[in-house]
């Protein structure tokens, strides 16, 4: 059974600071890994999908990397905006039928202006 | 494109009584999944479908959950009868489907609190 871990379970920093946040799960066998922004009281937003033949993906300021050997993924965000202040949650995509994803208990991120 | 729909936004009941909720899917998507949000834990998947075929019910406690998916479109998540436990938002997701890259799409949940 996988299990998903994120590190650390909160973060707070003043406006500017590069963040790293950490998923590490346990079983390798995953197709790709999904990072998602959940803000409160609402549901989640897709913000990178890792495919498990690479070894990262940017969008923007995010950039996000996958060890899938070591079962490590980091997420970065460059330049962070009180704005980006949300839950960060990673999910490996198992090696089962269709598209499932176990969630980590995210990373809740406070941007300070 | 519209988004996943989900209704209602919130829901108090006591325990022992039962609970329903829908989902209206991005139009077009052949899968759709119901997730269990306990508050401070990441989603949990209870149900996926399929079109109208379940995919995998394995962590739905069937003894008090059901759903349905009719003519693959529109999905209800049902509660009989609810425990204090069950506190929690559950939200609905959708996806394309079949594809590996498959992104999933989510709704604004319901916040269910059972007292």
């Amino acid at each position: 059974k996988q299990e998903v871990t994120q590190i650390p379970a909160a973060l707070s920093v003043p406006e500017g600071e590069n963040l790293v946040l950490n998923c590490s799960f346990t079983d390798s066998a995953i197709y790709n890994l999904q990072w998602f922004r959940q803000d409160p009281g609402k549901g989640l937003t897709s913000l990178l999908l890792i495919q498990s033949s690479q070894r990262e993906q940017t969008s923007g300021r995010l950039n996000a990397s996958l060890d899938k050997s070591s079962g490590r993924s980091t997420l970065y965000i460059a330049a962070s905006q009180p704005g980006d202040s949300a839950t960060y949650l990673c999910a490996p995509d198992g090696s089962g039928a269709g598209n499932m994803l176990t969630f980590g208990g995210g990373t809740r991120l406070m941007v300070k202006p | 494109e519209a988004g996943v729909a989900q209704s209602p936004r919130y829901k108090i009941i006591e325990k022992r009584q039962s609970v329903a909720f829908w989902c209206n899917p991005i139009s077009g998507h052949a899968t759709l999944y119901w997730y269990q949000q306990i508050l401070g834990q990441g989603p949990k998947l209870l149900i996926q479908f399929q079109n109208n075929g379940v995919v995998d019910d394995s962590q739905l406690p069937k003894d008090r959950f059901s759903a349905e998916r009719l003519k693959g479109v529109d999905s209800t998540l049902k509660i009989q009868p609810a425990k204090l436990e069950d506190s929690a938002v559950y939200l609905c997701a959708s996806s394309h489907g079949g594809v590996i890259t498959d992104t999933q799409y989510f709704g604004p949940g319901t916040r269910l609190t059972v007292l």
